[in-house]
């Protein structure tokens, strides 16, 4: 069982808005402003799209943004294209001992 | 750019140790610090621990009995042993640079270690 908790699937057409949810605890995401996501195609490695909750690296696109409420932060994909069929963590820093804690992940399928 | 590289044993037997080597080029490992994730196939990520180029060490709460992380930072090198080793162990073990409080970029590709007699 992972630290986080996300749904497992979610689904969306094509030019439509997706939110994943990411619920985790007050030791984790509720008391700090550090969660990232990570985009994971099949057979490949993760790769960075949002941290810091919300803030976007450089060459990631401007339709994928994060936010927060609470202890559950959410990660919006707006205007779906079906390269963004993949699978999605998020992650929480839990503090100097645990330090960081994952999602379970959720697979995004585009219809 | 940054591009990492993990290098090891596709094989480890039972109880034994598994030893992997992340490579780093296009940048100075130096001044980071570095982690090891793992994930089993089909499920989630896993955070392994961190090192620093001074050396200073993070471990998993559930792996750090079992873990030992080192740096050379003269090879921009740095290297993940995990012992006593069980199914359990098998999966895609990713290397990655780790911000100080928490995220992951960029990461290595990854390699599959099997644990199996």
């Amino acid at each position: 069982q992972s630290a986080l908790t996300q749904p497992a699937s979610v689904s969306g057409s094509p030019g439509q808005s997706i939110t994943i949810s990411c619920t985790g605890t007050s030791s984790d995401v509720g008391s700090y402003n550090l969660v990232s996501w990570y985009q994971q195609h099949p057979g490949k490695a993760p790769k960075l799209m949002i941290y810091e909750v919300s803030k976007r690296p450089s060459g990631v696109s401007n339709r994928f943004s994060g936010s927060k409420s609470g202890n559950t932060a959410s990660l919006t994909i707006s205007g779906l294209q079906a390269e963004d069929e993949a699978d999605y963590y998020c992650c929480s820093y839990a503090g100097s001992s645990t330090h960081v804690v994952f999602g379970g992940g959720t697979k995004l399928t585009v219809l | 750019q940054v591009q990492l590289q993990e290098s090891g044993p596709g094989l480890v037997k039972p109880s034994e140790t598994l030893s992997l080597t992340c490579t780093v080029s296009g940048g100075s490992i130096s001044s980071y610090y570095w982690s090891w994730i793992r994930q089993p196939a089909g499920k989630g990520l896993e955070w392994i621990g961190r090192i620093y180029t001074s050396g200073s060490t993070n471990y998993n709460p559930s792996l750090k009995s079992r873990v030992t992380m080192s740096v050379d930072t003269s090879k921009n090198q740095f290297s993940l042993k995990l012992s006593s080793v069980t199914a359990a162990d098998t999966a895609v073990y990713y290397c990655a640079r780790s911000m100080v409080r928490g995220w992951f970029d960029p990461w290595g590709q990854g390699t599959l270690v099997t644990v199996s007699s």
